[in-house]
């Protein structure tokens, strides 16, 4: 079966550098998402990709995050200038399709712990 | 934007038991409601998931209501064994197509 997958699994990173965490959709999916989850909390919408440009953003993805599909298969997640409070769980998801038709799949996740 | 709560926090229940859990969105333009099983460490996965012209939908053991009268949604879990322990989600796709919105979960343990 199909399955996103994500790099690196686990990230360990100094307040104030950039990370990149990479994902590659399942392939014949259209849709790419980043979702975080701090630690005992809620999955958190990121931000959703479509046709090589954002479609939607929630508040926290702010000037510090940024994506982009580099090729045809990877899709990134960099943040510039890492904050404690950055450190979470982040799944990437892809689907076919969106809204209520497209069923979300979720990679395994990239830890990233920023000390 | 939507808004979706989730109760309980926690449920522990017998193995065999059934258990119950509830959600209440905000959106009434929400149409699309996955539920979402993670255990721990892992990625959230799907287990079942309603949609707006539907009242109940039922997968062996799973099954989902939807009220969009009264805006909430339920998973019911029959029979539980304890390979049902995990974290439970729900979730909506409001007016947005693309953000999906979850509760904040279920730490559903099943006592053998």
């Amino acid at each position: 079966e199909p399955e996103v997958t994500q790099t690196p699994s686990h990230q360990v990173t100094q307040m104030g550098q950039e990370v990149i965490l990479r994902c590659v959709p399942i392939s014949n999916h259209l849709y790419f998402y980043w979702y975080r989850q701090i630690l005992g909390q809620k999955v958190e919408f990121l931000v959703s990709f479509y046709n090589n440009e954002i479609s939607e953003k929630s508040e926290i993805f702010d000037d510090q995050f940024s994506v982009e599909r580099p090729d045809g298969s990877n899709f990134t997640l960099k943040i510039r200038s890492t904050k404690l409070e950055d450190s979470a769980m982040y799944f990437c998801a892809s689907s076919q399709s969106a809204g209520d038709t497209g069923e979300l799949f979720f990679g395994e996740g990239s830890r990233l712990t920023v000390l | 934007g939507e808004n979706v709560e989730q109760h309980p926090s926690t449920l522990s229940v017998q193995e065999g038991d059934s258990a119950v859990i509830k959600c209440t969105y905000s959106d009434s333009a929400s149409n699309y409601f996955p539920w979402y099983k993670q255990e721990l460490g892992k990625r959230p996965q799907l287990i079942i998931d309603i949609r707006s012209n539907v009242g109940e939908k039922k997968d062996q053991r799973i099954a989902v209501t939807l009220n969009k009268t009264a805006k909430h949604f339920s998973l019911h879990i029959t029979e539980t064994q304890p390979e049902d322990s995990a974290v439970y989600f729900c979730a909506a796709i409001g007016g947005s197509n693309y953000k999906l919105t979850f509760g904040k979960g279920t730490l559903l343990t099943v006592n053998p």
